[in-house]
């Protein structure tokens, strides 16, 4: 079992470029989220999902989108990247229904925006 | 506004004494509480969690106590060790939300 997979590590984009970070998990876990953490604030959560076809948002989603057409794979998309999305972004699964609601993470993206 | 927050930005506590890290929530909606671990370039990983029905976990070392009516709960690590030095976060799961306070750094004094 791979786990959470998150592609890429690092990536450089500039001011109103667009992007989008790959997230992929491969223990048929039917939730999946995206949070930012930035220091001084914790994880934020962006989107989650709590199953294929099914997305909502979360504290910050705004300059985000997100679709689940499969099970395994939940991308998140920046639409046009401003410097305050600089960040490391996480990407979790986890079990819809049934405690403890564990996630499991991905090792994150760094994300820089000049 | 915060809806899980974590007061202490850091903590120090030597090694083999309790370490106890603290949370506090504002949703009463809120129905299971975990707690994570994370070390410097690494995704969260998960420690322990509680039921908004019961009033104590323990796993091991690490003991989650809940006060329902303070809206508080508190992570218990004991005896702390080395390895134990990491940012701890507290986390509310709600509405099919699972919300982060901002963490607590942790670190063991030889």
């Amino acid at each position: 079992n791979a786990g959470v997979t998150q592609t890429p590590k690092f990536q450089v984009l500039k001011t109103g470029q667009s992007m989008t970070l790959q997230c992929a998990q491969d223990m048929n876990h039917e939730y999946m989220s995206w949070y930012r953490q930035d220091p001084g604030m914790g994880l934020r959560l962006i989107h989650y999902s709590v199953g294929a076809g099914i997305t909502d948002q979360g504290e910050v989603p705004n300059g985000y989108n997100v679709s689940r057409s499969t099970t395994e794979d939940f991308p998140l998309r920046l639409l046009s990247a401003a410097p305050s999305q600089t960040s490391v972004y996480f990407c979790a699964s986890s079990y819809a229904t049934g405690t403890p609601y564990e996630q499991y993470f991905g090792p994150g993206t760094r994300l820089t925006v000049t | 506004d915060q809806q899980v927050k974590q007061n202490s930005p850091s903590l120090s506590v030597q090694e083999g004494r309790i370490s106890i890290l603290n949370c506090d929530y504002t949703n009463s909606m809120f129905d299971y509480f975990l707690w994570y671990k994370k070390y410097p370039a690494e995704g969260p990983t998960f420690l322990i969690s509680i039921s908004s029905i019961k009033d104590k976990n323990e796993d091991g070392r690490f003991t989650v106590f809940l006060n329902k009516s303070a809206k508080h709960l508190s992570l218990h690590i004991v005896p702390s060790q080395p390895g134990d030095s990491a940012v701890y976060f507290c986390a509310a799961r709600g509405d099919d939300k699972i919300i982060f306070g901002k963490g607590t750094r942790l670190h063991i004094l030889p």
